[in-house]
């Protein structure tokens, strides 16, 4: 049973350009969340799709867009990239019930120059 | 402003020893509390859940609490054991299905 998968693993990126991040569920999951995480923190949530709908969103700017799919597979875009934004991108997929637990991919390590 | 802190960033105790690691939130009315293991370069793996109305949860060598009173977590390795190195994240699942982590604790077994 594969779980989540994203891509790519690494990517490394100038200031100022745009970059997309994608993510597959884990089998018979069907909302997916991504979130930041930088180096010695917790992940940040960005935001939450469900239905092929921004369903919440965390303290994020409008840089950072996402899609989800009809087969629930994701992206985000950040558009103008700062230094900043250099982190780990984690894309989690849950059920729409989340009590169970969210399943999360190994990430995307974004490096801004 | 909403907060969920892990008491310390590092752990260090000796194999066999119990670790205890403590989650406090302020300004959330979470539905459910978990924890997650992450190892390094690697996403969160879910280890536990428990509801605000349960004070306790048991799995192996894991013991969870959930103090609603007080706004704490605790979670609680026993016999510890050097693979149980690793960063251990408290998070909260609000009832809009959001889950919001804390700042984790980076724990070391010293064998």
């Amino acid at each position: 049973d594969a779980g989540v998968t994203q891509s790519p693993t690494h990517l490394i990126k100038t200031r100022g350009q745009q970059v997309t991040l994608r993510c597959s569920p884990k089998s018979g999951h069907d909302t997916v969340s991504w979130y930041q995480q930088a180096l010695g923190q917790g992940p940040q949530f960005i935001f939450q799709y469900y239905e092929e709908e921004e369903r919440q969103r965390g303290n994020f700017p409008d840089r950072f867009s996402g899609h989800q799919f009809p087969n629930y597979s994701s992206e985000l875009n950040v558009n103008a990239l700062l230094l900043g934004d250099s982190a780990l991108y984690l894309c989690a997929s849950s059920l729409p019930d989340s009590r169970r637990g969210y399943t999360f991919g190994s990430g995307t390590r974004l490096t801004v120059v | 402003s909403q907060k969920i802190e892990q008491n310390s960033e590092a752990l260090n105790i000796q194999e066999g020893k119990t670790a205890t690691l403590t989650c406090n939130y302020t300004n959330y009315s979470p539905a459910y509390l978990q924890w997650y293991r992450q190892d390094p370069g690697r996403g969160p793996v879910f280890l536990l859940l428990i509801r605000e109305n349960e004070k306790e949860k048991r799995k192996e060598r894991l013991k969870v609490t959930f103090d609603t009173t007080l706004k704490q977590s605790l979670f609680h390795i026993t016999a510890s054991q050097p693979a149980d190195s690793a960063t251990y994240l408290c998070a909260l699942l609000t009832g809009a299905n959001n889950l919001f982590f804390g700042t984790g604790t980076r724990l070391t077994v010293i064998p």
